[in-house]
């Protein structure tokens, strides 16, 4: 089944870019998603890629795809400490039922 | 309009007891799906309904059970809980199961001593 790997970590100044990386293994998943999660809060999307895509620009957000290597990434443009979060990958099992996740990557901006 | 709502927040069980969480999709939402999220742990799969009929399950033992009523809300039951149930329970909604774009709600607390 799919399974989703991710960089636990990242930590950023406020005003640079940040790359949070992700992996996964079953290229059946027809959309790849990024969901944010603050402390204490539930899941929030925020953006996702069709498969047959290599890059989605959306305002900060670039999401670029290599099916090849089976590689995700989510970059934000001028990272502000509001966008400290843990940030999740999700692809879709191929029973198309459930989104499979990532452990997820806690990203630290700092002023 | 309002998003996905869930109830209660949190609660606070004992071992051994039952518990059922209820979620509200958001309006025009016909599927529901249930994750649990352990600390410092991704979301995990436990049920997807659509139109009343369960459409998936994940790899959680039979104490758990869920359903969808007629107005496409949802409850998950836990039975004889455990300490590790302890957890947050998300609930996601999409306008159909192929979770296209599935939102999420703020999810229940749940913590059994």
């Amino acid at each position: 089944g799919e399974d989703v790997e991710q960089s636990l970590f990242l930590s950023v100044r406020e005003g640079d870019s940040s790359v949070i990386n992700c992996t996964y293994t079953d290229s059946s998943s027809t959309y790849l998603y990024w969901y944010k999660q603050e402390p204490g809060a539930g899941l929030q999307l925020l953006t996702y890629i069709f498969s047959n895509m290599d890059m989605k620009q959306d305002q900060r957000l670039t999401v670029l795809l290599n099916k090849k290597d089976k590689h995700l990434s989510l970059r934000i443009a001028d990272t502000q400490t509001g966008d400290s979060a843990i940030y999740f990958c999700a692809g879709v099992n191929q029973a198309g039922t459930a989104l499979i996740f990532g452990k997820g990557t806690t990203l630290s901006v700092s002023s | 309009d309002a998003g996905v709502t869930q109830s209660p927040t949190h609660l606070i069980k004992t071992r051994g007891q039952h518990v059922t969480l209820r979620c509200s999709p958001i309006s025009g939402h016909k599927s529901v799906s249930w994750y649990q999220q352990v600390l410092g742990q991704g979301p995990q799969f436990i049920f997807q309904y659509y139109e009343k009929e369960e459409r998936g399950r994940g790899n959680f033992p039979d104490r758990f059970s869920a359903r969808q009523f007629p107005n496409y809300s949802s409850e998950l039951n836990v039975n004889a809980l455990l300490l590790g149930d302890s957890a947050l329970y998300l609930c996601a909604s999409s306008q159909n199961p192929g979770n296209t774009e599935a939102f999420f709600g703020q999810g229940t607390r749940l913590t059994v001593v």
